[in-house]
């Protein structure tokens, strides 16, 4: 089954305590994406990769890290979480150009900083 | 600054009727437009697009359109089923750009029995 999986699901951490939040896909997708979703706000894109090695910040990347050292993976780091980090997260795939732009979205991480 | 903007942060409508939600955009270099919807606890799943050489796309009771001079989309649900509701996002994006897309901030949509 095509799919986009983060873990963990629910994340309650306190401020500075570094976490990393996981992406994988089983598409064999070129690009992905991490965004975050707040109330009235939507979702904005944190930082995106067109390939292995290739990222680049997105709308929002302060305070966030992320690595593609695998195509099948894109996890998000988080080095001193701070209370406006507190968001629901979501991984994105998509093969790319053309038709292919629809992303495909992992089921969301919520994050809590306290 | 929001390039795609939807003002409708909800809506309600009785089942059967017609649901017409809303999406405006800035960025006069987007020409490819989505529509995704999204239940609570899912990631948002893509419902239906449109390109800018079109100004109609339709796929069962869903369908998009696009008016560019105004820059403006709309998604219409005909027959409305309770199923949907849903928060329903707008999406944008530059063809050819690494950027990916630009979402809107979502309007949702209840269905009422």
């Amino acid at each position: 089954e095509a799919q986009v999986t983060q873990n963990p699901r629910y994340l309650i951490t306190v401020t500075g305590k570094k976490l990393t939040v996981t992406c994988s896909q089983n598409m064999n997708h070129e690009y992905m994406s991490w965004y975050r979703q707040d109330p009235g706000l939507g979702l904005r894109q944190i930082y995106y990769s067109m390939n292995v090695e290739v990222t680049d910040k997105g709308d929002v990347p302060e305070g966030y890290k992320v690595s593609r050292k695998e195509k099948r993976n894109f996890p998000l780091i988080l080095e001193s979480p701070s209370p406006n980090q507190t968001s629901l997260y979501f991984c994105a795939s998509n093969a790319g150009a053309g038709a292919y732009y629809e992303q495909y979205f992992g089921p969301g991480t919520r994050l809590t900083v306290t | 600054d929001q390039q795609v903007k939807q003002n409708s942060p909800s809506l309600s409508v009785q089942e059967g009727r017609i649901s017409i939600l809303n999406c405006d955009y800035t960025n006069s270099m987007f020409d490819y437009f989505l529509w995704y919807k999204k239940y609570p606890a899912e990631g948002p799943t893509f419902l239906i697009s449109i390109s800018s050489i079109k100004d109609k796309n339709e796929d069962g009771r869903f369908t998009v359109f696009l008016n560019k001079s105004a820059k403006h989309l709309s998604l219409h649900i005909v027959p409305s089923q309770p199923g949907d509701s849903a928060v329903y996002f707008c999406a944008a994006i530059k063809t050819g750009s690494a950027r990916q897309l630009t979402f809107g901030s979502g309007t949702q949509l209840t269905v009422l029995p």
